[in-house]
């Protein structure tokens, strides 16, 4: 079945970049999506298809897919946004969706 | 506004069954595909299972084929997941999720299975 590969947390202070990657085969094509989980909360779509982003999120938050490799990136980082982060792809060969193993971002 | 709410979750015991509803409202119920995700704890989402609008089509997780079916009724906006032969690695948080083609644009808030002795 198709992996999704997250990497380990990410700190970073606010105001900064934070970068999270999303590593698949050939992930580019296919079309990534990205859901903020805070604690004890549901998850909440962020990024769709790769690059868009739902009514109400922030343009700080943007996506880009080439490659192996999918990447969410948060600009101008708040507080708020201290979460863990997850992508997710459809696997049209084995008709199932999957989750990559997610990334805490923590603000300093 | 799109509000899902997840009910049935509770203990049981290993091999014993369980079913999960999710009550949807807010949107055309049968025009959209609905899933199921849950999450264990400490750990990331894991995809359970889809159902197309008109519920006749389903497709399912390795780890819970045979053993869970995924269902609706549209007439009453009602999402179901049957759950038999219930093992420990089931004890999770299952969230029922609205599917806008392919991402999860509308989640509820959960409902938590513990299999446990």
């Amino acid at each position: 079945s198709y992996v999704l590969t997250q990497p380990p947390p990410v700190s970073v202070a606010p105001g900064e970049t934070a970068r999270i990657s999303c590593g698949g085969d050939n992930i580019e094509d296919k079309r990534v999506h990205w859901y903020q989980q805070r604690p004890g909360q549901a998850p909440v779509l962020v990024i769709y298809y790769d690059s868009a982003r739902p009514s109400g999120i922030p343009d700080r938050f943007s996506g880009s897919n080439s490659g192996n490799t999918a990447t969410l990136t948060i600009s101008r980082v708040e507080a708020g946004d201290e979460a863990d982060y997850y992508c997710q792809v459809w696997d049209s060969i084995n008709d199932q969706a999957v989750f990559g193993g997610g990334t805490k971002v923590t603000v300093l | 506004e799109v509000h899902l709410l997840e009910s049935g979750g509770g203990l049981v015991q290993p091999g014993g069954s369980l079913r999960l509803s999710c009550a949807a409202s807010g949107f055309t119920f049968g025009k959209h595909a609905m899933s199921w995700v849950r999450q264990a704890p400490g750990k990331g989402p894991e995809w359970v299972s889809v159902i197309g609008g008109s519920g006749d089509t389903t497709y399912y997780a390795d780890s819970v084929k045979g053993r869970f079916s995924i269902s609706r009724d549209n007439s009453k906006n009602t999402l179901y997941l049957q759950m038999k032969n219930l093992t420990v690695e089931d004890t999770a948080v299952y969230y029922c999720a609205k599917v806008e083609r392919e991402p999860y644009d509308y989640w509820g808030q959960g409902t938590l299975v513990t299999v446990s002795s």
